[in-house]
């Protein structure tokens, strides 16, 4: 079993839509969660961490749910310049595991 | 953040050869890591480049494949060596800011090679 899965797309979503991907991970103690986004050729920047109460950066929020194993980002108001690759990533004993990554395009 | 930045952008290499591939980033950081992305795959952690001492190989990954130095705590390098089509692919250097646990990662623009 993979250590992070993903949905990988890709979704289509028309601008101004709201999109959420979900990531699921196997390892239980894990310690450390993220979304990052990558741009077609492209390296992988962060978007944010995720932290067990949820957080939210303006139209993104991020939640994590320890007893189910799954990560989420929700993108908001979606725009053209949302459209990547996003990647849920998992920090488990000091090695960070990257899920394959859910292809969003967001058409005008 | 951390800047990183790695050369070559991109090359074009020839069956059997080797290329060595340099990460140097703006300050020091004590964790440094080599990944490799294939087309349309997530990344695979080849490595954590260890300064002053042999890096550690993960799974499927070996020294004389992919040899790595570290001589301090800004620069490193990867060679791909004795290249086949198959090693086509982007490498990535990375960098762990923070605490180990707890940090984040940041990534240099990688080097896209393609092997004929």
């Amino acid at each position: 079993r993979k250590e992070v899965e993903q949905d990988p797309g890709p979704f289509n979503v028309p601008e101004g839509a709201t999109v959420a991907f979900n990531c699921t991970y196997s390892n239980s103690a894990s310690q450390s969660f993220f979304w990052y986004r990558q741009d077609c050729r492209k390296e992988p920047k962060l978007l944010m961490s995720v932290y067990s109460s949820g957080n939210e950066d303006g139209r993104f929020t991020a939640q994590l749910n320890r007893a189910s194993q799954y990560i989420s980002l929700l993108i908001r108001d979606s725009k053209l310049s949302d459209s990547a690759t996003y990647l849920c990533v998992v920090l488990n004993f000091n090695k960070f595991y990257f899920g394959s990554g859910t292809k969003l395009n967001v058409k005008p | 953040s951390a800047v990183i930045s790695q050369k070559p952008s991109r090359d074009i290499c020839q069956r059997g050869t080797s290329l060595t591939i340099q990460c140097q980033v703006d300050s020091q950081v004590t964790m440094m890591f080599w990944y490799r992305q294939q087309p349309g795959q997530s990344l695979t952690l080849i490595a954590t480049a260890n300064q002053g001492s042999e890096a550690t190989y993960e799974s499927g990954f070996v020294i004389d494949k992919f040899p790595i130095s570290r001589p301090n705590l800004t620069f490193s390098t990867l060679t791909v060596s004795n290249m086949s089509p198959e090693d086509s692919s982007i490498y990535l250097c990375s960098v762990l800011r923070g605490e180990y646990g707890t940090g984040e990662l940041f990534f240099g623009e990688g080097s896209r090679l393609t092997v004929l």
